[in-house]
């Protein structure tokens, strides 16, 4: 069955440095998104990639943060100087467009990044 | 915007029955879904409700009232590998799927 792959699985940073996670979407989705959960809490909305751009950002996704799809599978997100508030779990998720309404987005296992 | 509310926690017994609440608010709301995380892992979709009334789903329906903005996810013969954490989550047109802040479920025997 197709899955979305996300790496690192587990990434150890210090604070102010750069960090990208890398997804790799369902191949014939073509809704992107990065979510993020910081530990016992919600599931964060930050961004929503459609057509090579951003269709929609959240509070949380600042100019600290962009999304790049540099090839025609992977999805990254890169995180600038990164601050120990960026620590949590960054889900990445797609969805086939086909119909954008049912809710049913598709996710990965996670990326847990933590800042010291 | 919008904001989900939902039960923090939920205790029940196997083969129990359970349901698990959701209101929200929000405007121009069309549709909520459900989705399942076991230990922090990847959410799993569960179900979606477009319309009012029920949605059945093997062991697991849902619910959505829109004009009581409310909606439920009620699990039948609870089992022990149940136990996880539940999302009601919903969107306006246009706009990424927003989760509740989420129910841990937990079922013993």
């Amino acid at each position: 069955e197709p899955e979305v792959t996300q790496t690192p699985s587990h990434q150890v940073t210090q604070m102010g440095q750069e960090v990208i996670l890398r997804c790799v979407p369902i191949s014939n989705h073509l809704y992107f998104y990065w979510y993020r959960q910081i530990l016992g809490q919600k599931v964060e909305f930050l961004v929503s990639f459609y057509n090579n751009e951003i269709s929609e950002k959240s509070e949380i996704f600042d100019d600290q943060f962009s999304v790049e799809r540099p090839d025609g599978s992977n999805f990254t997100l890169k995180i600038r100087s990164t601050k120990l508030e960026d620590s949590a779990m960054y889900f990445c998720a797609s969805s086939d467009g086909r119909d954008t309404y049912t809710g049913e987005l598709f996710f990965g296992e996670g990326s847990r990044l933590t800042v010291l | 915007g919008q904001s989900l509310e939902q039960p923090s926690e939920v205790t029940a017994v196997e083969g129990a029955i359970v349901q698990i609440n959701c209101t929200y608010q929000t405007s121009g709301f069309y549709g909520l879904s459900w989705y399942q995380q076991h230990d922090g892992g990847a959410p799993t979709f569960l179900s979606y409700n477009g319309l009012d009334g029920l949605e059945e789903t093997g062991r697991f329906s849902s619910f959505l009232s829109r004009s009581d903005s409310y909606g439920y996810l009620l699990l039948q013969e609870l089992q022990m590998k149940d136990s996880a954490s539940y999302f009601c989550a919903g969107h306006q047109a246009g706009t990424a799927l927003i989760f509740g802040k989420g129910t841990t479920l937990s079922v013993s025997s």
